[in-house]
């Protein structure tokens, strides 16, 4: 298993410009979710998924969108770039709602 | 919304030594783990741990959740343990997970 990937690795975005963040994960689970990582804060969740067709917002959701068309992917849409989403951004899922976390290797996003 | 407090913030041992890392908080959760951040960034599951204890090798992990508070035990610290740890909680019926802001420990040689 791959576990989770995400597509980019890096990003740089002009103010204004969208982009879509990819994420897709090989192990059948059924959530899916978004964080956002700034220095001194932590991770903050963006957007989540329990299933194909489900999402629901986080701390953090303004700015973003998702969908979740199908188990495996559940990509994060930046719709018009401002500097403050300037960030590390990673996507994780997990079997159920009681199961362990698996992160995928983060994409670095810099909004000029 | 639940409050997550991670103590201490920053930890510096020699090789060889135990620390312990805290984590409280706020109300009742039925999930709580614990992630290690290395220094490139990758973030890794250690521990899911609602309520007992469990043990991985040189790592533990106790969480008393009555008390509201989960403790992670790092014995005979190698320069490979560096790194940020954190907790992260979701209370029951919520598939969010909050995280705390992470204890940064630096292990020197």
């Amino acid at each position: 298993n791959a576990g989770v990937t995400q597509t980019p690795k890096f990003q740089v975005l002009k103010t204004g410009q969208s982009m879509t963040l990819q994420c897709a994960q090989d192990m059948n689970h059924e959530y899916m979710s978004w964080y956002r990582q700034d220095p001194g804060m932590g991770l903050r969740l963006i957007h989540y998924s329990v299933g194909a067709g489900i999402t629901d917002q986080g701390e953090v959701p303004n700015g973003y969108n998702v969908s979740r068309s199908t188990t495996e992917d559940f990509p994060l849409r930046l719709l018009s770039a401002a500097p403050s989403q300037t960030s590390v951004y990673f996507c994780a899922s997990m079997r159920t709602e009681n199961s362990p976390l698996h992160f995928g290797n983060g994409t670095r996003l810099t909004v000029t | 919304g639940i409050q997550v407090e991670q103590s201490p913030p920053d930890l510096i041992l020699q090789e060889g030594a135990n620390s312990t890392l805290r984590c409280n908080f706020s109300d009742s959760v039925n999930n709580l783990q614990w992630f290690h951040q290395n220094p490139w960034g990758q973030l890794i599951n250690l521990f899911y741990i609602p309520s007992g204890t469990k043990q991985n090798g040189r790592l533990s992990a106790t969480t008393v959740a009555t008390e509201r508070y989960s403790l992670l035990y790092i014995s005979s610290s190698q320069t490979t343990d560096s790194g940020v740890y954190f907790c992260a909680v979701a209370q029951g019926g919520s598939e969010k997970l909050v995280f705390g802001k992470g204890t940064k420990l630096t292990v020197n040689p």
